[in-house]
């Protein structure tokens, strides 16, 4: 059982929106950064967003990460069905002094 | 671009050890961490722990303590990961990972050049 709780899975339609979140408290997500990241079936986790709101080169901007008090959300515009993955979101937890990952939230795209 | 190229899979029975490699190739670790994350069949990413290269320093996930050794080669950009005392729940896929930010805090950086991954099966 992850510190960071997020949904076992989001479904919309293509071109659609969807939000992820993730969940945490103040020893994580309250006073770290969040990252994002996404992983194909049989592939590496990729990352999408650090630094709560950041894109690294070459993510499109219909990713957008955004964090509000012990809260992560992760949202997905324009949905394609290559878009179709497992996303997780991570931080640092200050209380067991480690990287935490959230359970995952498996994307469906309709 | 910097790829991350890690070794082969194994199969290792309970007791043993596993030592998995990885390898910057097209460029170099530089001032970068080094991660290493593994994941159970259906699970989520496990930190385990990470370096830094170039300063020779470890720092490891509590849970893993005493049985994990992480080190690398800065000359030839080659890390390793020692997993030792294995049992059937160690089985999963490891991943090596480059941190984004040079000199990367602890609670700070995050993973972003990732290797293929290497499946590790424990069984007897």
């Amino acid at each position: 059982q992850s510190v960071l709780t997020q949904p076992p899975s989001v479904s919309a339609a293509p071109g659609q929106k969807v939000t992820i979140s993730c969940s945490g408290s103040s020893s994580n997500i309250g006073n770290n950064d969040v990252s994002w990241y996404q992983q194909l079936p049989g592939t590496a986790p990729k990352l999408l967003i650090y630094d709560n709101n950041k894109r690294p080169s070459g993510i499109p901007d219909r990713f957008a990460g955004s964090k509000s008090g012990t809260s992560a959300t992760l949202g997905i515009t324009g949905l394609q069905t290559g878009d179709e993955a497992d996303y997780y979101c991570g931080t640092w937890e200050s209380g067991l002094t480690t990287w935490v990952f959230g359970g995952g939230t498996k994307l469906i795209v309709l | 671009q910097v790829q991350l190229v890690q070794s082969g899979a194994e199969a290792k029975k309970p007791g043993s050890s596993v030592k998995v490699s990885c390898k910057a190739s097209g460029g170099t670790f530089s001032n970068y961490t080094v991660n290493w994350v593994r994941q159970a069949p259906g699970q989520g990413p496990e930190w385990m722990g990470r370096i830094t290269p170039i300063i020779d320093i470890a720092y490891y996930a509590q849970k893993f303590k005493g049985r994990v050794a992480i080190t690398a080669d800065k000359y030839t950009n080659t890390a390793y990961m020692e997993l030792s005392s294995l049992r059937s729940e160690d089985t999963a896929v490891y991943f090596c990972a480059r941190g984004l930010k040079e000199m990367g805090t602890l609670w700070g950086d995050v993973f972003d050049i990732w290797g293929h991954g290497t499946m590790v099966t424990v069984s007897s």
